[in-house]
């Protein structure tokens, strides 16, 4: 069954740096996301992705959070540079036109 | 997108039918009810969605009021890996790349 992957599966970074993380969608999925879950606390949405643009983000998706889609596999999320509140679990989805989002299992990014 | 409102914990022994209720008083004609659930910081997992008519997958069966004010997800014959939290969220099913607002859910244990 297709899945949507995600590395590094965690990563731990000083405050001031920036961090990619990457996601690989469902091969014919067309919409890509990124949400973000800090422990205990719901997930939140980041950003929508479609046809090489962004279609929504969210008052968190500020001038720290970019996202690009490289290449016809890999879709990433840069922070430029980290602070100790980005410190959270990041799920990056995908979705065919009008069906559900599929998740993958997430990164966990540690900013000392 | 409606509001939902769901109970924010509930027990069910293993083998038994579990009934996880939601409450949208406010949806409108075009959103659907959709329900996803999270094991333990895993990324969310789609489960079923319907619009009025009840509906049954593999995973679940979906029961929307005539009113579709609310709505009750049934896992059939729970087991110890149904332990999970389980999310109702309503949104209007689009073909543009819509967020998913995660409320509290309702956190499901399932007892041996």
């Amino acid at each position: 069954e297709p899945e949507v992957t995600q590395t590094p599966s965690h990563q731990v970074t000083q405050m001031g740096q920036e961090v990619i993380l990457r996601c690989v969608p469902i091969s014919n999925h067309l919409y890509f996301y990124w949400y973000r879950q800090i422990l205990g606390q719901k997930v939140e949405f980041l950003v929508s992705f479609y046809n090489n643009e962004i279609s929504e983000k969210s008052e968190i998706f500020d001038d720290q959070f970019s996202v690009e889609r490289p290449d016809g596999s890999n879709f990433t999320l840069k922070i430029r540079s980290t602070k100790l509140e980005d410190s959270a679990m990041y799920f990056c989805a995908s979705s065919a036109q009008f069906n559900e989002q599929f998740f993958g299992p997430g990164t966990r990014l540690t900013v000392l | 997108d409606a509001k939902t409102t769901q109970p924010p914990s509930m027990d069910c022994a293993e083998g038994r039918a579990a009934n996880l209720p939601c409450n949208h008083s406010t949806i409108s004609g075009n959103e659907y009810v959709y329900w996803y659930r999270q094991i333990h910081s895993q990324g969310p997992q789609y489960i079923i969605h319907g619009l009025k008519n009840n509906e049954t997958n593999e995973m679940a069966s979906l029961i929307i009021t005539e009113d579709r004010k609310s709505s009750t997800l049934i896992l059939p014959h729970a087991t110890l890996r149904d332990t999970a939290v389980y999310y109702c969220i309503v949104r209007i099913y689009s073909g543009s790349a819509r967020q998913l607002t995660f409320g509290s859910g309702t956190q499901l244990t399932v007892l041996p």
